[in-house]
């Protein structure tokens, strides 16, 4: 699996939009980008993926570049719950493929 | 709700003693998976399942083992022979569509904390 490079932390204002950069220089054209994040004693939680297209859901949005070799988890509007731990990881979608968890960006949101 | 439950969520292991984790799903995925955390780090696979009576190992699973009896379930030991047991373990699982190709993601139990007493 691709190796991705994050941030090993950043803050965040409650209210305001976190970004939160990964790097994925090596990613492949079989590779999606998944992002996860773990609040402390927790399992990890699945926040969303994408292949190349951006994404949105309930919990974030997705903007992958067009060269495919960096993305950005946008969380639009900040929470103090959202204080956490989040992971990128670069993944293919063939065969078994486990979850190659790096160390992450440490997110602090503050009132 | 539907999810993964894990117990117990704390859990105290005397030298040379074997305990086993317990990891149940209600998902209906097939595949199931154990990971280990120490602390400040990522996640290590320690087993996976794709299916029901049938298993591999992950990157450090010896001093583990497994069992996949149902769809459900997938039990965790650790015995006496993983020598350094004191972590967070997590049990996760997906689905597995039909094909060669799955982008499902995994979703995951809150853990079980290991201590060696």
């Amino acid at each position: 699996d691709a190796k991705t490079t994050q941030p090993p932390s950043m803050d965040c204002a409650e209210g305001r939009a976190a970004n939160l950069p990964c790097n994925h220089s090596t990613i492949s054209g079989n590779e999606y980008v998944y992002w996860y994040r773990q609040i402390h004693s927790q399992g990890p939680q699945y926040i969303i993926h994408g292949l190349k297209n951006n994404e949105t859901n309930e919990m974030a949005s997705l903007i992958i570049t067009e060269d495919r070799k960096s993305s950005t988890l946008i969380l639009p509007h900040a929470t103090l719950r959202d204080t956490a731990v989040y992971y990128c990881i670069v993944r293919a979608n063939t065969g078994f493929q486990k979850l190659v968890f790096g160390t992450g960006t440490r997110l602090l949101v503050s009132p | 709700d539907g999810g993964i439950t894990q117990s117990p969520k704390y859990l105290f292991r005397k030298e040379g003693q074997n305990v086993t984790l317990s990891c149940e799903q209600n998902l209906n995925h097939d595949a199931m998976y154990w990971y280990r955390q120490d602390p400040g780090q990522g996640l290590r696979l320690i087993y996976y399942s794709q299916i029901v009576n049938d298993f591999q190992k992950g990157d450090i699973a010896e001093g583990y083992s497994v069992s996949r009896e149902k769809k459900e379930s997938f039990p965790l030991t650790v015995t006496s022979a993983q020598k350094n047991p004191t972590a967070f373990y997590l049990c996760a699982s997906s689905s597995v569509p039909p094909g060669p190709y799955s982008n499902q993601p995994q979703h995951f139990g809150d853990g079980t904390r290991l201590s060696i007493l």
